[in-house]
């Protein structure tokens, strides 16, 4: 099994839908967490960052992290055909060594 | 990327030859990594480098090894690449020991034939 599972989708919705995207993760040494997003063909860029549990928030996106559930989400409110990607979790014990979950693909229509 | 250039971009190369991959940042970051991406397996660590001449294995690293001589550069060599090595390579930077996350190269996209 592995340590980050991420709802495989792919994901489709409608402009100006909110999105809900989610990992579980089963380590409990797990301390940070982040969200990228990647777009066809080029590297993923780093949206949200967050240390322990809570949420953060930043313009449209939002981070969660329940430590108790293992579990964090990203959500995206008022989504756009630009948001169109595939968003990757990754989380890490200490510096480095990220491990990632395998992405979602999301596409926003028109 | 602004700060961290991978090349090449596209590479073919024949089965059981090497291939050396290279990351330049100009961040001056201590952190330096090599992942692989492949469909239905996320991103893989491969090695990564704590410091000049200081380096360490990650999850997949068998077939490859890696050299960071200098602050700026990190390579990545296969040392006889096979098949099951075709994929695309990123390296990634991070800043402190603390992870506030990466900032990605735009990739290497590696085929053996």
């Amino acid at each position: 099994q592995k340590e980050v599972e991420q709802d495989p989708g792919p994901l489709s919705v409608p402009e100006g839908a909110i999105v809900s995207l989610n990992c579980t993760y089963s380590n409990s040494a797990f301390q940070y967490f982040m969200w990228y997003r990647q777009y066809s063909r080029k590297g993923p860029e780093l949206l949200m960052y967050t240390y322990s549990s809570g949420n953060k928030e930043d313009g449209r996106f939002t981070a969660q992290v329940d430590k108790s559930s293992k579990y964090i989400s990203l959500f995206i409110r008022d989504s756009q055909p630009s948001d169109s990607a595939t968003y990757l979790c990754a989380m890490s014990v200490e510096a480095g060594k990220s491990t990632f979950g395998d992405g979602t693909t999301l596409t926003v229509k028109p | 990327d602004a700060g961290i250039t991978q090349s090449p971009r596209h590479k073919v190369t024949e089965t059981g030859t090497p291939v050396t991959l290279r990351c330049h940042q100009t961040e001056n970051h201590r952190y330096m990594y090599w992942y692989r991406q492949d469909p239905g397996h996320g991103l893989r660590l491969i090695h990564y480098s704590y410091g000049v001449k200081d380096t360490d294995k990650g999850e997949v690293s068998d077939g490859y090894s890696v050299s960071r001589s200098k602050t700026e550069d990190f390579l990545l060599t296969l040392e006889s690449a096979t098949s099951s090595q075709t994929s695309v390579y990123f390296c990634a930077i991070s800043e402190s020991e603390l992870n506030y996350g990466y900032t990605f190269g735009s990739g290497t996209r590696l085929t053996v034939v």
